[in-house]
């Protein structure tokens, strides 16, 4: 498969507890970007990555939320001490090195859910 | 600031019925428009980028239309199997912004 992978599907938190969540971009492509989804919302932009660079996280909140993609292995969206708000979906996105207007490639998600 | 407006929230038609879907938007510097389709639980599937006024895309049932200020996603005779939320973004710089989208239900 080469699509954009992201793993867990579904995850399960309790309150104050830390969620990790994997994407694995589509091979070839080195730009990587973040959204969460809410129930009958649209798809809200959190933070876009290259390899080793965060190039703008300003739809990311500044606390207890992290990301990063190191040069090897997958992209990573931390939330530290989630709270029950933090409940949503959380769709990565790739695309390729390339000049700007390639469309984006979506993985199907990591279901969070804080209890 | 930019944004991004899609209408209808919602379109029920019959099987067959041809219909449109609007994506008003306001940004500067446009780099590209896309059209994405989005089935429940799954994340959205790529399905056209126009770049510039008076492009049109076509791909089966549907064909985009861009025009300075707006795209419409046209769907001609539809199937049942066409029902899911159709997403629209845009691309003025680093960000992608999307609207909330429409979700199409076609009856059988």
């Amino acid at each position: 498969n080469a699509g954009v992978m992201q793993n867990p599907r579904h995850l399960v938190r309790r309150r104050g507890q830390e969620a990790r969540l994997r994407c694995s971009p589509m091979k070839g492509h080195s730009h990587v970007y973040w959204y969460r989804q809410l129930p009958e919302e649209g798809l809200k932009f959190m933070v876009y990555l290259q390899k080793e660079n965060i190039i703008d996280e300003s739809g990311m909140p500044k606390e207890r939320f992290s990301a990063e993609f190191p040069k090897e292995g997958p992209s990573i969206l931390r939330i530290q001490q989630v709270v029950r708000g933090d409940s949503a979906a959380y769709f990565c996105a790739s695309s390729p090195p390339s000049e700007f207007g390639s469309p984006l490639h979506f993985g199907n998600g990591t279901r969070l859910t804080v209890t | 600031e930019d944004q991004v407006t899609q209408s209808p929230e919602a379109l029920r038609l019959q099987e067959g019925e041809s219909s449109s879907l609007n994506c008003s938007y306001t940004v500067s510097g446009l780099r590209g428009l896309f059209w994405y389709r989005q089935d429940p639980g799954k994340g959205p599937e790529f399905l056209f980028t126009l770049y510039s006024a008076g492009e049109e895309k076509e791909k089966e049932r549907l064909k985009a239309t861009l025009t300075k200020k707006e795209s419409f996603l046209h769907i001609t005779a539809p199937k049942p199997e066409d029902s899911a939320t159709y997403l629209c973004a845009v691309q003025p710089g680093n960000q992608f912004y999307f609207g909330t989208g429409t979700s199409l239900t076609v009856i059988p």
